[in-house]
C-alpha cells in the first residue's frame, strides 16, 4: 500500500524558513516523479513544485526563487525547503505521487504551514 | 499560463446526472485529470487521461474532453458523491501543472 507522510509544518514568521518532508513507502520511490500541492484555508488546490525521477525541478511562479524541492532516494523522502515565507504561503501542503503524467494517484494527508507574526 | 475555468457549484438531485465542466483554450488537445476532495480529506484521483478510471472508481463516473471543454459526468448521483471536484492539466508551454478552481457538487 502506498503511503505518503508529510511533516515539518508549523507556525513561522514572515521572512522565515521551513523544511517540509514527505516520507514515502509502498512503492519504488526512485522511479516516480513527486509533487507538492498546497491548499489555502477554504480555497482550491494550487500546484507548487515537482521533481522528476532524475531530479529535474519545476516551480509555480508564486514560489520560484523562494522554494526548493529535492529528494533523497536512499531515504525514500521528498523535501520542500521554503524560505522568504509570506502570509499567502499559509496553506495545507500535500505531497503527491506523480503517475508518469497521468495525474497524482496517491496523496499524503498534508502538513499545515502558517505564516504569521 | 494556462487557465482552467470551472463553475463554482453544481447541484443535483439524487439519482440524476451531474456534469462538471472544465474550460480552457483548446483543452481538448491535452489530457485532463479529475480529483474528488471531501471535507477534511486529501484529494483523490477519479479520472485520468480524460476518460480513464483508476481502480475502484465506479462506472457511474465518466469523462470526456473536446474543443475548449472537458467534462466529468456522474450518473445516478448518490449522497456520497457530494464533494469538491478539480480538473488538472500539464501545461507544456510553461512546464507547470495547472488546477481548475474547483466545483462544489451538492446533492439536494
Amino acid at each position: 500500500e502506498v503511503q505518503l507522510l508529510e511533516s515539518g509544518g508549523g507556525l513561522e514568521q514572515p521572512g522565515g524558513s521551513l523544511r517540509l518532508s514527505c516520507a514515502a513507502s509502498g512503492f519504488t520511490f526512485s522511479t516516480y516523479a513527486m509533487d507538492w500541492v498546497r491548499q489555502a484555508p477554504g480555497k482550491g488546490l494550487e500546484w507548487v513544485s515537482a521533481i522528476s525521477r532524475v531530479g529535474k525541478t519545476y516551480y509555480a511562479d508564486s514560489v520560484k526563487g523562494r522554494f526548493t524541492i529535492s529528494r533523497d532516494n536512499s531515504k525514500n523522502t521528498l523535501y520542500l525547503h521554503m524560505s522568504s515565507l509570506r502570509a499567502d504561503d499559509t496553506a495545507l501542503y500535500f505531497c503527491a505521487k506523480d503517475e508518469y503524467g497521468s495525474g497524482f494517484d496517491s496523496w499524503g494527508q498534508g502538513t499545515l504551514v502558517t505564516v504569521s507574526s | 499560463s494556462f487557465v482552467l475555468t470551472q463553475p463554482p457549484s453544481v447541484s443535483v438531485a439524487p439519482g440524476k446526472t451531474a456534469s462538471i465542466t472544465c474550460g480552457g483554450n483548446n483543452v481538448g488537445s491535452t489530457s485532463v485529470h479529475w480529483y474528488q476532495q471531501k471535507p477534511g480529506q486529501a484529494p483523490k484521483l477519479v479520472m485520468y487521461y480524460d476518460s480513464d478510471r483508476p481502480a475502484g472508481i465506479p462506472e457511474r463516473l465518466s469523462g470526456s474532453n473536446s474543443g475548449n471543454t472537458a467534462t466529468l459526468t456522474i450518473s445516478t448521483v448518490e449522497a456520497g458523491d457530494e464533494a469538491d471536484y478539480y480538473c488538472q492539466v500539464w501545461d507544456s508551454s510553461s512546464d507547470h501543472w495547472v488546477f481548475g478552481g474547483g466545483t462544489k457538487l451538492t446533492v439536494l
